[in-house]
């Protein structure tokens, strides 16, 4: 069965910086795109950031690029996204999701969701 | 403002046939696979169904069902019930923004 579990629930200040980390398990990491989508309280689905198997390609949204940044290890079989100069838009759920054998699948497991929260 | 656009609201009686719709353009829908998901309240979303007939995600009903047509893609729920009330997200991969784009979401009410 597949299991995709992000770090807990974090306050961070503006302007901090952050890494999340998801432990996948239950299928083979390496054969599958990963990606980061948020959801801001009572607002709908954003996708963050997108990696592929190997990591050799990742794509990220506009409204975090140069900010966030996505990484994978497959000996770990973990998903990690690092985000710096935050600010309050970017208070909200973080999924890891499970993506297919290429680039678009779409995502057919998600992780429960960690809350970030940006406030000083 | 996404630029997969899905109305806010829909709404059926049990048993009902209801579709949602998803309007995009040529290098999103018009080019690509739409995927669609549920989200109950407080979980996280889950895959629903999607545009390649050729394969349905596992365990899901087939009272569920994708298709799209050009530019636009549509989600049919038949025999609705009541544990369907939710909120449904379409999502495509974007040619141009080379990354994925989800629709606003449709809020179901079942009557």
């Amino acid at each position: 069965e597949v299991h995709l579990v992000e770090s807990g629930e974090v306050v961070v200040q503006p302007g901090g910086s952050l890494r999340l980390s998801c432990a996948a398990s239950g299928f083979t990491f390496d054969d599958y795109s990963m990606t980061w989508v948020r959801q801001a309280p009572g607002k709908g689905l954003e996708w963050v950031s997108l990696i592929n198997w190997d990591g050799a390609a990742t794509f990220i949204s506009d409204s975090v690029k140069g900010r966030f940044a996505i990484s994978r290890d497959n000996n770990r079989n973990s998903l990690y996204l690092q985000m710096s100069s935050l600010t309050i838009e970017d208070t909200a759920v973080y999924y890891c999701a499970k993506g297919g054998n290429s680039i678009w699948d779409g995502f057919d497991h998600w992780g429960q969701g960690v809350l970030v929260t940006v406030s000083s | 403002q996404s630029v997969l656009t899905q109305p806010p609201s829909a709404s059926g009686t049990p048993g009902q046939r209801v579709t949602i719709p998803c309007f995009g353009s040529r290098s999103n829908i018009g080019s690509n696979t739409v995927y669609w998901y549920q989200q109950l309240p407080g979980t996280a979303p889950k895959l629903l169904a999607h545009t390649n007939k050729d394969h349905r995600p596992s365990g899901v009903p087939d009272r569920f069902s994708g298709s799209k047509s050009g530019t636009s893609a549509s989600l049919a729920i038949s025999g609705l019930q009541s544990e369907d009330e939710a909120d449904y997200y379409c999502a495509a991969w974007d040619d141009s923004l080379n990354g994925v784009l989800f629709g606003g979401g449709t809020r179901l009410t079942v009557l």
